[in-house]
């Protein structure tokens, strides 16, 4: 299995344009997370998707920022326009929830590193 | 004060010393996680822990529901374990995860 799959690696945009990250969970998994790291803040969640249903998007900064699931397996992380404060690692992950013993680990995608100039 | 603290902020160490790393959480929870950041940037899960104890070659992770305590332990650590580590919990109401904010391990030769 390739593992969760982020696209772009690395992005750098210029403030006011719109910024699309993206990202392919792990074949039978059926939730997603999208995570953002910053030297000020650390890791902090963004949203939350099972079997493709925002479950919750309390993270999310603000109206600038929009998530989807259009399929089971793909999510787009969607910033317009974006600013120079979005700066920041953006990371995806997947797991397996509902599985035998319930609640089951996250697998972190490569993350794209986003700057925003 | 932040639900998951995490001790020490940084650690250094001599290759073969043993190295624990702790994790306290103030809220329920229903799971702990422990997650390694390489400094390219990736993040990679060591272990996922409800209660007791897990072992994966070097590493061992203990947690003590009801102390609310966490430990990550590196047995003879090398070089190569320098990283930052992460703790992570899943409160009881909820699926999110939220983290302490890291330990930077460097081991030197």
């Amino acid at each position: 299995d390739a593992g969760v799959i982020q696209s772009p690696r690395h992005e750098v945009t210029e403030m006011g344009q719109e910024v699309t990250l993206r990202c392919k969970l792990i074949s039978g998994h059926n939730s997603l997370f999208w995570y953002r790291q910053t030297m000020m803040r650390g890791l902090e969640l963004l949203i939350y998707f099972n079997n493709n249903v925002p479950i919750d998007d309390s993270g999310m900064p603000e109206d600038r920022f929009s998530a989807k699931m259009p399929n089971a397996s793909f999510s787009t992380l969607k910033i317009q326009p974006s600013e120079p404060r979005d700066s920041a690692v953006y990371f995806c992950a997947s797991s397996l929830e509902g599985g035998p013993g319930g609640y089951n680990e996250q697998f972190f995608g490569p993350g794209t590193r986003l700057t925003v100039l | 004060k932040n639900e998951v603290e995490q001790s020490p902020q940084n650690l250094t160490a001599q290759e073969g010393e043993f190295i624990t790393i702790n994790c306290s959480y103030s809220v329920g929870i229903s799971a702990l996680h422990w997650l390694q950041q390489h400094p390219g940037g990736g993040i990679v899960s060591l272990f996922m822990l409800s209660s007791g104890k897990k072992k994966h070659g070097r590493l061992i992770a203990t947690i003590n529901i009801q102390e609310k305590h966490s430990s990550l332990h590196i047995t003879a650590s090398h070089p190569r374990d320098s990283a930052v580590y992460i703790c992570a919990v899943m409160k009881t109401s909820g699926s999110r995860l939220t983290f302490g904010e890291g330990t930077q391990l460097t081991v030197n030769p």
